[in-house]
């Protein structure tokens, strides 16, 4: 069973326009959410993170929205840029674990020029 | 944040064989390194917490005796891979945990089983 979900595979959007990116978990233990962006055949890069005691956290265009009791989060970008075409994943971890980061399927983002 | 290092990027071997992957820490002591597998279209899973001095942590469903970890040192951490199937094939990918939540990821190694 998924505790995070990342339910759209893939996104295109228009240079300059929002990006949204949506991720839905299951277990009310995570109290951590991470946003990790990947290109092909190379690691994670950690973008940006919310603790649960929060429910925004902004980092110059990207925005990490966390609701809490629809167990719901969602990244946004705007404006859009071509460089952040990537897969972008969401992780969730909760303090009883060792830091233990547990990863949604991806989405794959497509900013068009 | 942390710098992490793999070693290979990339690794083509034969059915049966094993194959050890290196996870190193450039510029950070790392008493915990995590070690994930990413098969196509799926998400990361964790298999394995590598504790320095102490045995790792398997999750459950990952071999132990199958998919060996050493972590000798602060700065390296191994996963070996024994007796390779096709099945193994996969993108092994390492990271250190700076601080709780925190986690830097090397940028992995592709293995291809033939």
């Amino acid at each position: 069973d998924q505790q995070v979900k990342q339910n759209s595979p893939s996104l295109s959007v228009q240079e300059g326009r929002i990006s949204i990116l949506n991720c839905d978990y299951t277990n009310s233990m995570f109290d951590y959410f991470l946003w990790y962006k990947k290109y092909p055949a190379e690691g994670p890069t950690f973008l940006i993170s919310i603790s649960s005691i929060k429910d925004k956290n902004e980092d110059g265009r990207f925005t990490v929205f966390l609701n809490k009791s629809a167990k719901h989060l969602s990244l946004h970008i705007v404006p859009s840029q071509p460089g952040d075409s990537a897969v972008y994943f969401c992780a969730a971890s909760d303090r009883g674990s060792q830091g233990n980061l547990i990863f949604g399927k991806g989405t794959k983002l497509s900013v068009k020029p | 944040g942390a710098v992490v290092s793999q070693h290979p990027s990339w690794v083509i071997c034969k059915s049966g064989t094993s194959v050890k992957i290196e996870c190193r820490s450039l510029d950070f002591q790392a008493t915990t390194m995590f070690w994930y597998r990413q098969f196509p279209k799926q998400s990361l899973m964790l298999m394995a917490t590598s504790n320095e001095g102490s045995k790792a942590t398997y999750e459950q469903g990952v071999e132990k005796d199958k998919f060996l970890i050493n972590h000798a040192s602060l700065t390296l951490s191994t996963l070996t891979v024994t007796s390779a199937h096709p099945e193994d094939s996969s993108f092994y990918i390492c990271s250190v945990i700076l601080r709780t939540y925190e986690q830097f990821f090397g940028p992995g190694t592709r293995l291809t089983v033939l």
